[in-house]
């Protein structure tokens, strides 16, 4: 079945970088764009980003951009988010979603990890 | 963006009764040449991920119990969980996706029981 495993979050000092990565197991990982979704605490959902299937093409909310890097790396069934000039804002659970497709368009979230939680504080 | 706006914010249903969710945007997400609705939704339960239900609006994802089903077309959308279990609380979210790469979703509608 499905697995994606987030790790790497945790608590950062503002302006600091932290990477995430999410581990993806039960299906052939270099077929499938791959997103990451974040849910502050007590609130609902915002996409962050997507990675095509073959790592070429990568897109960003506009919250993030310039500053979040999506990446993959499929010789290792893994999913990465660089995350640089970290705000309070950021301070989030930060899950990696599976996409029905290759490459990112118009499409839902058809599985999705446990998250990690990242704490933007002083 | 596109807006979604889910309506009620919390709703509490009695066991073995109908629960119905509502979902507007803010323009339609309906796509004429395929005339599919770009429309998904999601069940997250208290400190669990969330969870695909339905998408283009009515399709029902594999392994999704019949007693949750999705409707409506361009701008409102309606989730219906037929009669209410317990393990049915949780918070649901509409998201459309016709907005390419730029997904929104609902503020979330928390269902409890009765």
């Amino acid at each position: 079945q499905v697995q994606l495993v987030e790790s790497g979050g945790g608590v950062v000092q503002p302006g600091r970088s932290l990477r995430l990565s999410c581990a993806a197991s039960g299906f052939t990982f270099s077929s499938y764009a791959m997103h990451w979704v974040r849910q502050a605490p007590g609130k609902g959902l915002e996409w962050v980003a997507v990675i095509s299937y073959s790592g070429e093409n990568a897109y960003y909310a506009a919250s993030v951009k310039g500053r979040f890097t999506i990446s993959r790396d499929n010789s290792k069934n893994t999913l990465y988010l660089q995350m640089d000039s970290l705000t309070s804002d950021d301070t989030a659970v930060y899950y990696c979603a599976k996409s029905p497709y290759g490459d990112p368009g118009a499409e839902y979230f058809q599985y999705w990890g446990q998250g990690s939680l990242v704490t933007v504080s002083s | 963006d596109i807006v979604m706006t889910q309506s009620p914010d919390s709703l509490a249903v009695s066991l073995g009764e109908r629960a119905t969710i509502n979902c507007k945007s803010s323009q339609s997400v309906l796509y004429s040449p395929n005339n599919k609705n770009y429309l998904a939704w999601y069940q997250q339960k208290p400190g669990q991920p969330p969870k695909l239900l339905i998408y283009w609006a009515s399709t029902r994802e594999s392994g999704v119990p019949d007693r949750f089903s999705g409707s409506g077309s361009g701008t409102d959308f309606t989730l219906t969980i037929s009669s209410l279990q317990a393990e049915d609380v949780a918070v649901y979210y509409c998201q459309q996706y016709y907005t390419t790469r730029q997904n929104t979703f609902g503020q979330g509608t928390k269902l409890e029981i009765k």
